[in-house]
């Protein structure tokens, strides 16, 4: 295991339709987060897991984003009905559930809407 | 709410030279873990150094110091003898209650040969 591993890098879609990201977390981590970074800014907080429970969700995340962990494992992040303004970097990370809690965040997803 | 202020867009520093970077942050918490991360273009973020608020002595990983100013809220970063690995955009990060964290805007470092 090397590391977070995250499904496709790079997404090219049309504006209006539906995108799912993945996301595998080191396979020891039971916590999974996922960010925002637009061009420019840091990576803003979307949602969390613990295991299978999300946790938390930001404001950010309007009701066409949905994100589940099934299993506790991996996780994946839908987008229903894209905007141009959902083009962005999607992170993932992941951390265990003691310590300090240091996340270790994958290459990301570059998500284009035209 | 948390907020982290990062006042340089952008830097440069020669090779071998000492470049330091800024952030400040806004908070009611007492404890909480403040983070550098380093974003090397097109490549993941990975966790330069931390610190804990709790603890007064400032972190030190090999060429990379922080200087940790509870009081006034500022937590710089200095890199000493800067190498050309470490051109990448820099963010600082703030952590509290152990789960999501708040990132300031980013610095981009430009370290010339």
């Amino acid at each position: 295991d090397t590391g977070v591993s995250q499904d496709p890098r790079h997404k090219i879609t049309k504006r209006g339709q539906n995108v799912t990201f993945r996301c595998d977390p080191i396979s020891e981590h039971n916590r999974l987060y996922w960010y925002r970074q637009t061009l420019g800014q840091g990576p803003e907080f979307l949602t969390y897991f613990q295991n299978e429970a999300q946790l938390e969700k930001s404001r950010l995340l309007s009701d066409r984003f949905s994100a589940e962990r099934p299993k506790g494992s991996f996780s994946t992040l839908e987008i229903q009905r894209t905007e141009q303004g959902d083009s962005a970097m999607y992170l993932c990370a992941s951390s265990q559930d003691r310590g300090y809690n240091e996340q270790f965040f994958g290459p990301g997803t570059r998500l284009t809407v035209l | 709410a948390q907020t982290v202020t990062q006042s340089q867009p952008e830097m440069s520093v020669q090779e071998a030279e000492t470049v330091t970077l800024s952030c400040t942050y806004d908070t009611s918490e007492n404890n909480y873990y403040l983070f550098w991360y380093k974003q090397p273009p097109s490549r993941q973020m990975i966790l330069v150094i931390r610190q804990e608020a709790y603890k007064q002595q400032n972190a030190t990983e090999n060429r990379f110091s922080v200087n940790f100013q509870k009081a006034a809220k500022s937590f710089s970063l200095k890199i000493s003898d800067s190498q050309l690995g470490d051109t990448a955009m820099y963010f600082c990060a703030f952590l509290y209650n152990f789960n999501k964290f708040y990132f300031g805007s980013g610095t981009k470092l430009n370290v010339k040969p």
